[in-house]
């Protein structure tokens, strides 16, 4: 089974502050996802990343694929207590029928 | 707006007793999902299914079965519920393989007592 390692675990910040989340694997995958998680909902998704190098912006958010497709990160700007929450990284394989592996997670709080 | 819908938000049940956890896609979406979440754990798959009434085993299927008789239903059964299977259990779906992002629904907080 694929591992991803997602750091840190937990992060608590001011608002205002800007953050990296990090998502880790030694495979290689075809696509990366991000999810947010707030508590007692389920995850929602916010971005996929496909290609080697890749960034895309949601609004403050920043998400980055590495270019080894083994990797990727998460950048928030001026966080705000909207943005509490657990992200998730999950990666799919290169081929064949496979599920998502997915990361234990970031939990972010972000105080006033 | 398209959603997954679980049936239940809290359910507590007794030890012994058989669960059916129900999950309803209004997406047309091909592929679907059970994972429990559990703290420092993460999320592990239990079971997922590609096609009506074809199911696949996930990384904890022991003591789990599922049933896929329509394409947007997808239900997880606790043969036998025991206190260790008290957790969050989210349904998913996606509309096919090749790493298309998954619609959760909200969650079944289950607590087996």
């Amino acid at each position: 089974t694929q591992l991803l390692e997602q750091s840190p675990q937990f992060l608590s910040i001011q608002e205002g502050e800007n953050l990296t989340v990090y998502c880790n694997s030694s495979s290689v995958f075809s696509s990366l996802q991000w999810y947010r998680q707030e508590p007692g909902e389920g995850p929602v998704l916010l971005v996929t990343v496909v290609t080697g190098g890749e960034v895309k912006k949601l609004k403050r958010l920043t998400f980055q694929f590495g270019d080894a497709r083994k990797d990727s990160s998460l950048h928030i700007t001026a966080a705000q207590p909207g943005d509490t929450g657990l992200y998730l990284c999950a990666g799919a394989r290169l081929s064949g029928y496979s599920t998502l592996t997915f990361g234990k997670g970031t939990m972010l709080l972000v105080s006033p | 707006d398209v959603k997954v819908t679980q049936s239940s938000r809290y359910l507590v049940k007794r030890t012994g007793e058989k669960v059916f956890l129900e999950c309803v896609q209004d997406m047309d979406h091909e592929n679907m999902f059970w994972y429990r979440q559990d703290p420092g754990l993460g999320l592990r798959l239990i079971y997922f299914s590609y096609d009506v009434k074809m199911k696949e085993k996930g990384d904890i299927p022991e003591g789990y079965s599922v049933s896929r008789e329509k394409k947007e239903r997808f239900s997880l059964i606790l043969e036998s519920a025991s206190t260790n299977q008290t957790s969050m259990y989210l349904c998913a779906s996606s509309l096919r393989q090749g790493g298309y992002g998954y619609t959760f629904g909200s969650g079944t907080r289950l607590t087996v007592v």
